[in-house]
């Protein structure tokens, strides 16, 4: 099956600092790719769906400004969480799509704890 | 708006059968997923069900009524390692996923 990978799998950051988070899709180019914020015993909430060349559509609630995500390849997709806070320590996964079927393919994630 | 209701907690015996159910009223729908989620890691996918009934595989199926809104996952034989959450998605619209908050099923012996 498809692989997607994220690096790095666990972060600590001081609070003030920006963190950068990358999602590579190994097995197959996503024009679409997912990024998905989920916060213990919650379920996965939708942060922003990262299209290949062109901006992110971020959700409702979503600060684009705090919440960079750029798309510049077929395979990578990144998401830098800027001036991070305590606040935003969650578990960050993304995923991605093939054009023409209906299943997401989900990275491992990426803890993020802010200290 | 979207609302996925699922069982918060569910506990069933190792060898036995548990049905978890969810219930949907979205705004737009293309079909539906089951994803497993072990504690710490990412989902894995289970099932998507588009058409109205049952589909079956392996130890797991799934069921779908979509003039009900309902949806349910079956799960027979269990094993220890089926321990973990258990997570509803509408496929709603332009390839978005919308989650329900999963149903944790702990397996005793």
């Amino acid at each position: 099956g498809a692989v997607v990978s994220q690096h790095p799998s666990w972060v600590i950051c001081k609070s003030g600092t920006s963190v950068k988070i990358e999602c590579r899709s190994l097995d197959f180019q996503a024009t679409t790719m997912f990024w998905y914020r989920q916060f213990p015993k919650q379920s996965l909430m939708l942060m922003a769906t990262s299209n290949e060349g062109s901006k992110a559509t971020y959700e409702q609630g979503v600060e684009k400004d705090k919440f960079l995500i750029n798309h510049a390849s077929l395979t990578l997709s990144t998401l830098t969480v800027t001036s991070a806070h305590p606040e935003d320590s969650s578990f960050y996964i993304c995923s991605s799509k093939r054009t023409s079927s209906y299943e997401q393919y989900f990275g491992p994630g990426t803890r993020l704890t802010v200290t | 708006g979207q609302n996925i209701d699922q069982p918060t907690e569910m506990t069933a015996t190792e060898g036995a059968i548990v049905q978890i159910n969810c219930t949907y009223q979205t705004s737009g729908f293309n079909g539906l997923f089951w994803y497993q989620q072990h504690a710490g890691e990412a989902p894995t996918f289970l099932s998507y069900n588009v058409l109205d009934g049952l589909e079956e595989k392996g130890r797991f199926s799934s069921f779908l009524s979509r003039s009900k809104g309902y949806s349910y996952l079956l799960l027979k034989e269990l094993q220890m390692k089926d321990s973990a959450s258990y997570l509803c998605a509408v496929d709603t619209n332009a390839g978005k996923s919308t989650f329900g908050d999963g149903t944790t099923l702990t397996v005793k012996p």
